[in-house]
């Protein structure tokens, strides 16, 4: 079946500029996760979707930052007059239940530049 | 609250092993291993939960220590397809994190 889906899976954009991320995950899975990679550096935990809960949007960078996900499916994550600081690789990720016990399946990620 | 790897790179020969700690301030009930190659998405390795037993995936395994909110990941006979950036990864509350990631390479 069809894995994780992410676009755009490049962007580019000027400082200033808001710029919206999708990401669907694979079909009937209730978890969803964005996390930010920079370059060389490690996974940082942005926010993590599980079912039809309020997610715990503490792990946002900042309040430029917002995340939706809409009939428990797709999911798009906001970020509102970028910083050069945002560029990096945003990737998605979604498991079939609750995070303990199951496997995430990442998406191919969205690059984010910007200028 | 991310849980800290050790070392934080390793060269190996071929067929040689490896282990790959992953320690964390908070109580764990559950291990995500996963690796990482360059520009590509983490990959799934396995999940070790509280009580459960120690999980293998052919020559890599890994332990998990409760009571020391450890976790070790071992790579025996290490082939070239293992080097890539090995990262563990645990959910604490509502947040899951990722350590800070042990880079490893495989030479022949």
């Amino acid at each position: 079946g069809a894995g994780v889906s992410q676009s755009p899976s490049n962007k580019v954009t000027e400082k200033g500029k808001d710029v919206e991320l999708r990401c669907d995950p694979i079909s009937g899975h209730t978890a969803l996760y964005w996390y930010r990679q920079s370059l060389g550096q490690g996974l940082e935990f942005l926010i993590y979707f599980q079912g039809n809960s309020a997610p715990d949007k503490s792990g946002l960078p900042s309040d430029r930052f917002s995340a939706e996900r809409t009939g428990g499916s797709v999911s798009t994550l906001t970020i509102q007059r970028t910083q050069q600081e945002d560029s990096a690789v945003y990737l998605c990720a979604s498991s079939p239940g609750g995070a303990n016990g199951d496997t995430q399946y990442f998406g191919p990620g969205t690059r984010l530049t910007v200028l | 609250q991310q849980p800290v790897q050790s070392p934080q790179a390793v060269i190996l020969r071929e067929g040689e092993d490896a282990v790959i700690n992953c320690s964390s301030s908070k109580a764990l009930y559950s291990v995500h291993w996963y690796r990482q190659k360059h520009g590509e998405a983490p990959v799934f390795l396995m999940i070790l939960l509280k009580g459960g037993e120690q999980k293998g995936h052919e020559k890599i395994s890994a332990s998990f220590n409760e009571k020391k909110q450890q976790s070790s990941l071992y790579l025996t006979a290490s082939q070239l397809s293992y080097s890539g950036t090995y990262f563990c990864g645990i959910l604490t509350g509502n947040q899951f994190y990722f350590g800070t990631g042990t880079s490893l390479t495989v030479i022949p």
